[in-house]
């Protein structure tokens, strides 16, 4: 059974960084490609960010390129985000979610999700 | 950037009635690369129907995916009490993944 669970969410202040984790288990995780989506509260489904499976080619939203980095751990099975300069607008809740295969764009497993909220 | 425009916003329906979700798209979008979420309050969105029309593993066939080109359509036969929630549709394009702005099914 695949399970994703992040964890490194919390309460920051405007400008202040933070990084995420997502532990991966159940499939082979350097074989898919994995993605960061946040939701504001009350709000809809924004991508933040996407890597392959062997961590060399990246995407950003415009959102967040240039402060927000994704990277993974294949030893750990662990994805990572790493969010510097935050706004009060990266508030919500983080979820990591794997691309369902090489062919199919979509996100076949998702994590429960952590909450970052951006506030002084 | 390709824009995804869900309507309507809101529908509200009965259990047993159909329910016809709809999303339009700035541009052609490739059929593989568009998909469709369930989300109900507290959890995390669940992948419904790639390709615009592959049920997911698990999805009931009261689930239907349709379309092509700009306009795609996420149809719900007849829907049970579970089925009342927030429907996104997905594309990606050029690297990029964008969500459509979601449409909730309610309780008439």
């Amino acid at each position: 059974e695949v399970q994703l669970l992040e964890s490194g969410g919390g309460l920051v202040q405007p400008g202040g960084s933070l990084r995420l984790s997502c532990a991966a288990s159940g499939f082979t995780f350097s074989s898919y490609a994995m993605n960061w989506v946040r939701q504001a509260p009350g709000k809809g489904l924004e991508w933040v960010s996407s890597i392959s499976g062997s961590g060399s080619s990246t995407h950003y939203a415009d959102s967040v390129k240039g402060r927000f980095t994704i990277s993974r751990d294949n030893s750990k099975n662990t994805l990572y985000l790493q969010m510097n300069s935050l706004r009060a607008d990266d508030t919500a809740v983080y979820y990591c979610a794997k691309k369902y295969s090489t062919s199919w764009y979509c996100l076949d497993n998702w994590g429960l999700g952590t909450l970052v909220t951006v506030s002084s | 950037e390709i824009v995804l425009t869900q309507s309507p916003g809101t529908l509200s329906l009965s259990p047993g009635e159909r329910a016809t979700l709809s999303c339009r798209a700035s541009q052609s979008v490739t059929s593989s690369y568009l998909a469709w979420y369930q989300q109900k309050p507290g959890q995390a969105p669940r992948l419904l129907i790639y390709g615009a029309s592959s049920r997911a593993t698990g999805i009931p066939d009261r689930f239907s995916g349709s379309g092509s080109g700009t306009d795609f359509t996420l149809t719900i036969s007849r829907l049970e009490p579970e089925d009342f929630a927030v429907y996104y549709c997905q594309q990606y394009d050029y690297s990029r993944w964008a969500f459509g702005q979601g449409t909730k099914v309610e309780i008439k």
